[in-house]
Formats: structure tokens, C-alpha cells, sequence
């Protein structure tokens, strides 16, 4: 696509519930990252796919948060049981290459967040 | 630990002004170094890449510049225009080179027409 793609939007949800945030990234990226940026703070990395690669999970903040990314594309960020600290913006990520490390990263319009 | 500091965090100024950015980070050791630019309710715009060799980079009006030694980049806006209003990032790449950027909190800039 023209650009990395992120649904939902806006994600409303009460506490407890489970959540699936989506990201389809630029055609022929192979490097996807998730980053999250709460109110009055800076992005905070979350994870990242290499290729068919072990992601890299060391950003995420609990058990709670796990993501995945089905055929080198697409990825999905679920976050179970969730809880008011978790609101927030989640941005993701694609660049060409994760091993091509001065590579712009190109970000998604982000999914806004509210646990109620 | 890294630190990733912008400052001021907002600034207005009138049309026309030519404007300058601070970033600063406590750990010389990066990869490189990236500007993005954020617009409400919208996702990162990468501007400038600075590898940590280069002294600076320019694209358009705008230019950054790098001196690690310092820990302090700068992000230069030349003739700034309504348009530019934006919140400005700056995020440093680790020296052992993966995407675990370390990001700023942001200058939120304000070009009055």
C-alpha cells in the first residue's frame, strides 16, 4: 500500500476486555515495529519483526501484551485483560530492512486507546 | 540510561521567523540520530536522518545538525510558514544499532500567520 495502515482508529473498551489492534505495513517492508505513546510522554518501543525472524519482545511492558505477524506482513497486537494504564496511542512502524539500521521509519496514523 | 530532551516544549512565533530545535541526550554512544515531525491526531513523519559520522543534513528549509560529543542536535527551520505547525521529535538509534529508538518528548511548534 501507499503507506502503513492502522484499524482501528479509535479503539473504546472497558476494563478487562481483550483488544486487537491491526497494522498492514508499506508493500515490501520487511521490518515491522510497534511503539506506544502516552499522554505527555515520549514513544516507548513496544516490539519488532525481522523478517521471518524471532521478534524482538524486549519492549513489552507485561504478559498481557503479545503480538504477532502472519506471513511477513501484516501484524496484529493483542493486549488481554486490559486495564486503565494501558490507554494510550499505538503507533506501528515499517522500514525496509531491520539490519539496515539508517533507514527512515515510516509510521501509521496510530490507534487512540481508552479503557474505561 | 539514555535521556532524550527537547527543549522548550512549546513555542510560537510569528510567520516568516527562522526557527531552531533543541534536542539533547545524556549518552554520546548512538547509531544515529532521527527528526520527525507529528501532526494532531496523525502518525510520525520521518525529516532528517544523522548518522552518527555526519554532522549534519538538510532537506529543503530545514537542517539538522549533530555533535555527539556534546550530546546535542538542532533542527533548524529557515523562513518557518503555518504549515510547519507540527510537533517536532527527536529519537536517538542505541550504539548496538536495533530500532529500539529513544525518543523526546517533543517541542510543539506554533507558526502564527
Amino acid at each position: 500500500g501507499a503507506g502503513v495502515s492502522q484499524s482501528p482508529s479509535n479503539k473504546v473498551t472497558e476494563k478487562g476486555k481483550d483488544v486487537e489492534l491491526r497494522c498492514d505495513p508499506i508493500s515490501g517492508h520487511t521490518a515491522l515495529y510497534w511503539y506506544r505513546q502516552s499522554l505527555g510522554q515520549g514513544l516507548e518501543f513496544l516490539i519488532y519483526f525481522q523478517g521471518n525472524s524471532a521478534p524482538d519482545k524486549s519492549g513489552l511492558p507485561s504478559d498481557r501484551f503479545s503480538a504477532e505477524r502472519t506471513g511477513g506482513s501484516v501484524s496484529t497486537l493483542t493486549i488481554q485483560r486490559t486495564q486503565q494504564e494501558d490507554s494510550a496511542v499505538y503507533l506501528c512502524a515499517s522500514s525496509v530492512s531491520a539490519s539496515l539500521l539508517n533507514e527512515k521509519l515510516f509510521f501509521g496514523s496510530g490507534t487512540q486507546l481508552s479503557v474505561l | 540510561k539514555q535521556e532524550v530532551t527537547q527543549i522548550p516544549a512549546a513555542l510560537s512565533v510569528p510567520e516568516g521567523e527562522n526557527l531552531v530545535l533543541n534536542c539533547s541526550f545524556t549518552d554520546s554512544a548512538i547509531y544515529n540520530l532521527q527528526w520527525f515531525r507529528q501532526d494532531p491526531g496523525k502518525g510520525l513523519t520521518s525529516l532528517l536522518l544523522i548518522q552518527s559520522s555526519q554532522r549534519e543534513q538538510t532537506s529543503g528549509r530545514l537542517n539538522a545538525s549533530l555533535d555527539k560529543s556534546s550530546g546535542r542536535s538542532t533542527l533548524y527551520i529557515a523562513a518557518s510558514q503555518p504549515g510547519d505547525s507540527a510537533t517536532y521529535l527527536c529519537a536517538v538509534m542505541p550504539p548496538s544499532g536495533t530500532y529500539k529508538y529513544i525518543f523526546g518528548t517533543g517541542t510543539r511548534l506554533k507558526v502564527l500567520a
